[in-house]
């Protein structure tokens, strides 16, 4: 089993639409991380979360929510979501916080 | 500036050595980190070094480290043509710090 999985790995999605993204981790890692890889800029971490807590959260918008409900899982919701927020979204996981991290595919997501 | 910068192209024959260069600003990281993204996939883990060490070697892969500097370089040797990628330089610092990354250097093979 590959060690980080992602689905969908591509979407597209309406600005009115609510979708989620999934992550799963098959490393026993308790740290995982979500990540946004747009053309123009490097990539941004978004959100951080250790053993299931949330312990960063880079001023991203409410309109993308997290959930981790478990170490081996983490969702991305997503809600009325702007053009400019089309992008990879990368999700990592490391053994412990702020150790080497191991990425996913990435979901490309497309909003219209 | 940037936290961390590299070089958006490097183009090598095949069959060189390729050497991408990292600078960057935050003297208090920890570990640095290369990656490499082939299209259309996530980031792949090549190697990383810790702070307090200035050379790692991994078969092909070596990782200088000029902490006075702040600069850090990845030399492939024998670049074959399923090296052609793009590199990213990333830093941490621990904790609940995220990676920096850097913009990606795209490694273009010519024959």
């Amino acid at each position: 089993e590959t060690g980080v999985t992602q689905t969908p790995r591509h979407l597209v999605m309406g600005m009115t639409n609510k979708k989620s993204l999934k992550c799963e981790q098959h490393l026993g890692h308790n740290a995982m991380y979500w990540y946004k890889q747009s053309a123009k800029k490097p990539l941004e971490l978004m959100f951080v979360y250790s053993l299931e807590e949330r312990v960063e959260n880079n001023s991203v918008p409410s309109r993308f929510s997290p959930e981790c409900p478990n170490s081996s899982h983490l969702f991305l919701h997503l809600h009325t979501l702007q053009p400019e927020d089309s992008a990879l979204y990368l999700c990592a996981s490391s053994q412990e916080l702020g150790g080497t991290q191991y990425f996913g595919p990435g979901t490309r997501l497309l909003v219209l | 500036g940037e936290d961390v910068e590299q070089s958006l192209f490097l183009s090598v024959r095949e069959g060189d050595s390729s050497v991408i260069n990292c600078t960057y600003t935050d003297s208090s990281s920890t570990y640095l980190y290369w990656y490499k993204q082939e299209p259309g996939a996530g980031l792949q883990l090549l190697t990383y070094i810790f702070s307090n060490m200035d050379m790692k070697q991994d078969q092909r892969l070596t990782v200088l480290l000029n902490k006075k500097d702040k600069h850090l370089s990845l030399r492939i040797a024998d670049t074959q043509t399923g090296d052609s990628a793009i590199y990213f330089c990333a830093r941490v610092r621990g904790g609940a710090d995220g990676l920096t990354f850097g913009k990606g250097t795209h490694l273009i093979i010519q024959p």
